[in-house]
């Protein structure tokens, strides 16, 4: 089955500075990459997502951009904020036509 | 606008006896998605309703099944609880021709 990989699992920046998030993914059919941010307590928030057909999207402070031949996928946060803390999921949309997640990255930003 | 909602927020069900979580869809949404997400990993997808029948479903066992009722909330059952069991039960609802899930807060449940 499809096997999506995320790296690292934690990481901390100091406030203002970039956080970058990676995935890797196995299913060539795969169309759809989202980003959901998880807040303690609470269910995942999609954030961000792109689709096949386009290489980098952006939403002010957040990027994701995708590379199909190599079968990742990153999400690019800048000019960090204490508030960006979180557990953050890749996901891709594949076989199956089902989601599959990646394992999350717990982001800490140090004020 | 509410947003998905479900419940009961956390629950406690002794090993073999049966649970059932209900879910509430954002308003204007007709797709329900049940996951699974256990401590410190990403959610796994149990399975997805829509116009009332079962349209996808994960690597789950017959334990777990569900419902969808034609105000388009669900409900997932699980029988016979294993203390494996013990996850956060996460309910996302889209519009069927959509990929944009939205997700409740979540369902945790504690086998002992």
């Amino acid at each position: 089955g499809e096997n999506v990989e995320q790296h690292p699992s934690t990481l901390s920046v100091q406030e203002g500075d970039s956080a970058v998030i990676k995935c890797t993914y196995s299913d060539s059919a795969s169309n759809y990459f989202p980003w959901y941010k998880q807040e303690l307590g609470k269910g995942p928030q999609l954030i961000i997502d792109i689709r096949s057909n386009v290489g980098e999207k952006k939403d002010q402070r957040i990027a994701v951009t995708l590379n199909k031949t190599a079968k990742h996928f990153s999400l690019h946060i800048t000019e960090t904020q204490p508030e960006d803390s979180a557990v953050y999921f890749c996901a891709d949309w594949g076989t199956g036509n089902q989601f599959y997640f990646g394992t999350g990255t717990s982001l800490t930003v140090i004020p | 606008d509410a947003g998905v909602t479900q419940s009961p927020t956390h629950l406690i069900k002794t090993r073999g006896q049966q649970v059932t979580l209900r879910c509430s869809p954002k308003s204007g949404h007709d797709t329900v998605s049940w996951y699974q997400q256990a401590l410190g990993q990403g959610p796994q997808f149990i399975f997805q309703y829509y116009e009332e029948e079962e349209r996808q479903r994960g690597n789950f066992p017959d334990r777990f099944s569900g419902h969808q009722f034609p105000n388009y909330s669900s409900e997932l059952n699980v029988n016979a609880l294993l203390l494996g069991d013990s996850a956060l039960y996460l309910c996302a609802s889209s519009l069927v021709r959509s990929y944009e899930q939205y997700f409740g807060p979540g369902t945790r449940l504690t086998v002992t």
